[in-house]
C-alpha cells in the first residue's frame, strides 16, 4: 500500500537552530515528491518538487533532498516566520491521473 | 492575480441539509481536485477532474458529489451531510503534466 509518513509530528526550535524534517515513503512508481508549506487558516503553498534520488532543491533557508526511501527538508538558521506546518506528498503511478498522497505534516515552531 | 477561490469559507449546518461548496480558478487549469484535511490524517483526495465533464473518485468519495460543467468551476456537493463530514475542505488545481498544485484558502464545515 502506498504510504507517506512524516516525522516528527511537531518540532520547536530556537531562532537560528538548524534542523531537519523527515518524510519517508513507500510507493510504486514514484513520479515526484513534493513539499508544501501550510500556514494556519490557509491552503498549502507549493515549495519544491523532487524527481530522483540525489536531487536537491533550495529556497532561502530551506533545502530539500531525496533518497530512494525518504526526503529531508533541512532548515538552516530558521526565523520565526518559518513557523508553519510542512507537508510532504508523493505522486504515484504512471497515468496522467496518478494520485497524490499526502503525509500528515510536521508542525514547526520557531521561538524568537 | 492567479488564484483558486472557495465559498463559503465557513459553514455550520445540520444533518441532512444539502449544501454546495463552490470552487473557481482563473489559471485555465485542466485538473481540479477536492481534498479534506483532518487532524492526524493529512489531506485526503475526495474527487478529481481531468477536464470538463471528466470526473473520478479519489480516496474518500462516499457522501460527496462533484460536477465539472465549465473549466474554471468545480463545485463539491453534499446531498445529505452527516457529522463525520465535519472537516476542512480544500480545492486545488494544476495544469495537466505539471506537478505544482495551487490550493484554495479552505472551507471549514461543521455538520451538527
Amino acid at each position: 500500500e502506498d504510504q507517506v509518513t512524516q516525522s516528527p509530528e511537531a518540532l520547536r526550535l530556537q531562532e537560528g537552530e538548524s534542523s531537519s524534517l523527515n518524510c519517508s515513503y513507500t510507493v510504486s512508481g514514484l513520479r515526484g515528491l513534493f513539499w508544501y508549506r501550510q500556514d494556519p487558516g490557509k491552503g498549502p503553498e507549493f515549495l519544491f518538487t523532487l524527481y530522483s534520488a540525489g536531487e536537491e532543491k533550495e529556497k532561502e533557508r530551506l533545502k530539500a533532498t531525496l533518497t530512494k526511501k525518504e526526503s529531508f527538508l533541512h532548515i538552516t538558521a530558521p526565523k520565526p516566520e518559518d513557523s508553519a506546518t510542512y507537508l510532504c506528498a508523493v505522486r504515484a503511478g504512471y497515468s496522467s491521473a496518478s494520485k497524490i498522497i499526502f503525509g500528515s505534516g510536521t508542525r514547526l515552531s520557531i521561538r524568537p | 492575480e492567479a488564484q483558486v477561490t472557495q465559498n463559503p469559507r465557513y459553514l455550520i449546518t445540520v444533518t441532512g441539509k444539502k449544501l454546495t461548496v463552490t470552487c473557481s480558478q482563473n489559471m485555465n487549469h485542466e485538473y481540479m481536485s477536492w481534498y479534506r484535511q483532518d487532524p492526524g490524517l493529512g489531506l485526503r483526495q475526495i474527487y478529481y477532474s481531468m477536464n470538463v465533464e471528466v470526473t473520478d473518485k479519489g480516496d474518500v468519495p462516499e457522501g460527496y458529489k462533484v460536477s465539472r460543467k465549465e473549466k474554471r468551476n468545480f463545485p463539491l456537493i453534499l446531498e445529505s451531510p452527516s457529522p463525520n463530514q465535519t472537516s476542512l475542505y480544500f480545492c486545488a488545481s494544476r495544469h495537466t503534466g505539471y506537478n505544482e498544485q495551487f490550493f484554495g484558502p479552505g472551507t471549514r464545515l461543521t455538520v451538527l
